[in-house]
């Protein structure tokens, strides 16, 4: 199987734009779909990207996602940052038996 | 749409077994594909295993497989996790979520306490 790997933290300023990557160890990033997961302090998950790069109804459009084959990593990249971004960031993708795995996490901080 | 309830907080003892149920409203539970996710406290979320329509079985993880049982009341539109022989390193709180190829909704979470 294969693992995702997210840095544990990012940070950066209200306006700003960030970007979190998340590493696929084997196989490539772009045969399974990458979702992203946004999780606040004491709520369930919620999604806002899935399919690659897909923003369900409801997440603003400064939420977008990508993949990049050259360095095996899907993006998530917030622009316009709000302190209301503050929140944890899972990636997750499939295997090839459709057993979905996740990424470690990462937490955003909007300072 | 679709709402996950899911039952109360849970404390139990080292070796017992342990049944969280989500209720589904808004669809019938034949209508959906029903996961479970589970999170330690301060740590990030584990994938459990889930209900896979290309063939029609339950998958699990293979970190619990033999442990685990997940099950569904049609009739109640009701899901079930069953995890047996818990251990410390079970405390955690445990999601249903509804896969469209993504989790969505979650349930709110039933927070499983395995203590002596």
């Amino acid at each position: 199987n294969f693992m995702l790997t997210q840095p544990h933290s990012v940070s950066e300023s209200p306006g700003k734009t960030v970007t979190i990557s998340c590493t696929r160890s084997s196989g490539s990033i772009a045969s399974n779909y990458v979702q992203w997961y946004q999780q606040r302090p004491g709520s369930a998950p919620t999604t806002v990207i899935y399919e690659d790069n897909q923003r369900p109804s409801g997440v603003p459009d400064r939420f977008s996602g990508s993949i990049d084959s050259s360095s095996n990593s899907a993006s998530l990249t917030i622009s316009g940052l709000k302190t209301e971004d503050e929140a944890d960031y899972y990636c997750q993708s499939y295997d090839s038996s459709n057993r979905r795995v996740f990424g470690g996490g990462t937490k955003l901080t909007v300072l | 749409q679709v709402q996950l309830v899911q039952s109360g907080a849970e404390v139990k003892k080292p070796g017992a077994s342990v049944k969280v149920s989500c209720k589904v409203s808004g669809y019938t539970l034949t209508e959906l594909s029903m996961h479970w996710v589970r999170q330690a406290p301060g740590k990030g979320l584990e994938w459990m295993g889930g209900f896979d329509p290309e063939d029609g079985e339950t998958i699990y993880a293979q970190k619990f497989q033999g442990r685990v049982t997940m099950t569904e009341d049609t009739s109640t539109d009701t899901a079930y996790m069953e995890l047996s022989s818990l251990r410390s390193e079970d405390t955690a709180v445990y999601y249903c979520a509804t896969d469209r190829g993504w989790f969505d909704p979650w349930g709110q979470g039933t927070l499983v306490t395995v203590s002596s």
